[in-house]
């Protein structure tokens, strides 16, 4: 079956910190990957996907590459602010149906 | 990007009573709506596909008549969680898709308590 890892948390940085959320899935097929982020109070919202092996995604400063070979898409931003702090789920997506990792809690202290 | 609602955001009632939760998508049409289950510090699990017009889809282990989905219109798509029980307390969160390959648009969500 399909099934996504994902960093335990809670992760707090300081302003300005690199960010690095590890994220690994198991699959059948040709899944597409997905980072989706959570704001306090809000819905989930896509943060940026991937389709294929060595595609990147990118958004808001964000980046994650879809690793075939070591089955990865480990979410990484070099300079985080405080408005990034929220909750982070990487997903993936076999036929329509999506399956989400338990969730990442990042609090980016200024 | 696209907007869906869910209503209530919160609801607290009496173990054995029904609750109805509504998802809309505000600005597009939805032929495809999911319901998902999140529980607390863990991962959305889905509960059902609907289809517009059509019955629902549910995941294994979830019993459809406990929650009861309908997807009446476009834009709207119902569950209700018939007699309540505490151990149905979660969070609740529904997202919507033009269609049942595009990207899915997620509610905010609604906090059910029973108590």
């Amino acid at each position: 079956g399909n099934s996504v890892t994902q960093m335990e948390g809670p992760v707090t940085l300081s302003e300005e910190a690199f960010l690095t959320i590890n994220c690994t899935y198991t699959a059948t097929g040709y899944p597409s990957l997905f980072w989706y982020v959570q704001y306090p109070g809000e819905g989930l919202q896509l943060l940026l996907k991937a389709t294929k092996a060595d595609d990147k995604g990118s958004n808001k400063g964000f980046e994650a590459t879809y690793r075939k070979e070591t089955t990865s898409f480990h979410l990484e931003k070099g300079s985080v602010q405080v408005s990034d702090s929220a909750v982070y789920f990487c997903a993936l997506a076999n036929d329509y149906k999506l399956s989400f990792g338990a969730g990442t809690t990042v609090t980016v202290r200024a | 990007g696209a907007v869906v609602s869910q209503h209530p955001s919160r609801v607290i009632c009496k173990s054995g009573t029904s609750v109805k939760i509504e998802c809309r998508s505000l600005d597009f049409q939805a032929t495809t709506m999911f319901w998902y289950r999140q529980f607390p510090k863990q991962s959305l699990m889905l509960m059902a596909t609907s289809n517009e017009g059509s019955k629902a889809t549910y995941e294994q282990g979830v019993e459809k008549d406990k929650f009861l989905i309908n997807h009446a219109s476009l834009t709207l798509s119902t569950l209700t969680v018939t007699s309540a029980h505490p151990e149905d307390s979660s969070f609740y969160i529904c997202s919507a898709a033009p269609d049942r390959g595009n990207e899915q648009f997620f509610g905010p969500g609604t906090r059910l308590t029973v108590l």
